[in-house]
């Protein structure tokens, strides 16, 4: 079956980094999704990961091990506006064709303390 | 910027009674996607469309829930009738597509139900 899993609760110290950890068990594996979602509010996209390594983006960073099932995404210089939720999701084929469909973690709530 | 749209953004019904979400994806995204998000989860697929065709619906209690995409574009979700379990945050999003490069989501920015 799909599983994805990732800690409830994290909390850090405004500038600090802190790294949120991913680790998923799925077939027909077809890439890893961050997403970051304020309270009351929307996921929206941070990274994607389809092959294993690290991508960056400004303060925000991904990594992807495909043998191990894993992933992080580490946030540097934390500041309060980072405090939301962070969602791990995975992308897999299912049916006949192209067809794809993510798998969402329940989230990772990250609380940012000055 | 192009979004997706939804309405309404809040909804509060009596138990029983039919409701439905209206979502408008951006322009040119093929694929549309419902999701469920109860508070402190992740989202939970409801139904995938693919163009006006339905490639997932395997989550979507077909019982008091129903989808449409008649021309492709914008899409319905109903239920009917109401129960108290499925007050949650109803989330659309669309894609350009499902390839690898195409299919990062952009969400709407959700309707609100509470069913009472």
């Amino acid at each position: 079956g799909q599983n994805i899993d990732q800690p409830t609760e994290m909390t850090a110290t405004e500038g600090a980094i802190v790294q949120i950890n991913c680790t998923y068990q799925t077939s027909g594996f077809n890439g890893l999704f961050w997403y970051q979602q304020h309270a009351g509010e929307a996921p929206t996209f941070l990274s994607y990961n389809v092959l294993d390594g690290l991508e960056e983006k400004g303060r925000f960073s991904s990594f992807l091990s495909r043998s191990k099932g894993y992933s992080y995404l580490l946030l540097k210089e934390l500041q309060m506006k980072d405090s939301a939720s962070y969602l791990c999701a995975v992308s897999h084929h299912f049916g006949a064709g192209n067809n794809r469909k993510l798998i969402w973690g329940l989230g990772t709530s990250l609380a940012v303390n000055p | 910027e192009a979004e997706v749209a939804q309405s309404p953004r809040y909804k509060i019904t009596e138990k029983s009674q039919a409701v439905a979400f209206w979502c408008d994806p951006i322009s040119g995204h093929a694929t549309l996607y419902w999701y469920r998000q109860i508070l402190g989860q992740g989202p939970e697929l409801l139904v995938q469309f693919q163009d006006e065709s339905v490639v997932d619906d395997s989550q979507l209690p077909k019982d008091r829930f129903s989808a449409e995409r008649l021309k492709g574009v914008d899409s319905t979700l109903k239920i009917q009738p109401a129960e108290l379990g499925d007050s949650a945050m109803y989330l659309c999003a669309s894609s350009l597509g499902q390839g690898a490069l195409t299919y990062e989501q952009y969400f709407g920015p959700g309707t609100r139900l509470t069913v009472t």
